[in-house]
């Protein structure tokens, strides 16, 4: 069973624009949760990440938001630039681990 | 070096031999995970050490799946009898300390399997 899912598997979206891709969770008990950003042949990179204790964490261009009563979260990247372009990955700790969703491609047009 | 670096970058094996994966981890970080990524999914977990034993191995899919870290800094995962289904990327991160709360792990490029 998936644990963390991302229904999405991509996103096209027009430099400038906002970009928003969507996670969501089965396990009330995962405590942190972690956006990795991952270009071709190349490991995943942290992006952003959110403690359960909180709903709302910012880094720039990059915001995540989470909802913990629809165990729900999302990152918002505004404004989207064409070196956005790569696969983003929501993860959840539990246990020492990550438990990855299945990652969306994201597209930005010049 | 300045990150988490795997060797070889690929392999390509015949079906039934053994293969081994190495990862050396940034230094002096601790916590060493194992993941595998298959075609379209995200990576998976496979198994985590803290130093040089391992603290959770519930990932292993199955006794043909094994890894070491006998001086608490580079390991090795080790596939027996390789199967066409073990076609994937596996990724090595590293933490500076255990588990992953408020901190994160850096991951190395990985190494593309191919059974054939």
């Amino acid at each position: 069973d998936q644990q963390v899912k991302q229904n999405s598997p991509s996103l096209s979206v027009q430099e400038g624009r906002i970009s928003i891709l969507n996670c969501d969770y089965t396990n009330s008990m995962f405590d942190y949760f972690l956006w990795y950003k991952k270009y071709p042949a190349e490991g995943p990179t942290f992006l952003i990440s959110i403690s359960s204790i909180k709903d709302k964490n910012e880094d720039g261009r990059f915001t995540v938001f989470l909802n913990k009563s629809a165990k729900h979260l999302s990152l918002h990247i505004v404004p989207s630039q064409p070196g956005d372009s790569a696969v983003y990955f929501c993860a959840a700790h539990t246990g020492g681990k990550l438990i990855f969703g299945q990652g969306t491609t994201l597209q930005v047009k010049p | 070096g300045a990150g988490v670096s795997q060797t070889p970058s690929n392999k390509v094996t015949e079906k039934g031999k053994y293969v081994e994966l190495r990862c050396d981890p940034i230094s002096g970080h601790t916590a060493l995970y194992w993941y595998r990524q298959s075609l379209g999914q995200g990576p998976e977990f496979l198994i985590y050490f803290q130093g040089t034993g391992a603290a959770d191995d519930s990932g292993l899919p199955n006794d043909r799946f094994f890894a070491v870290r006998p001086e608490g800094s580079v390991s090795t995962l080790k596939i027996q009898r390789t199967e066409r289904g073990d076609s994937a990327v596996y990724l090595c991160a590293s933490s500076l300390i255990p588990g992953l709360v408020n901190t994160e792990a850096f991951f190395g490029q990985g190494t593309r399997l191919t059974v054939v």
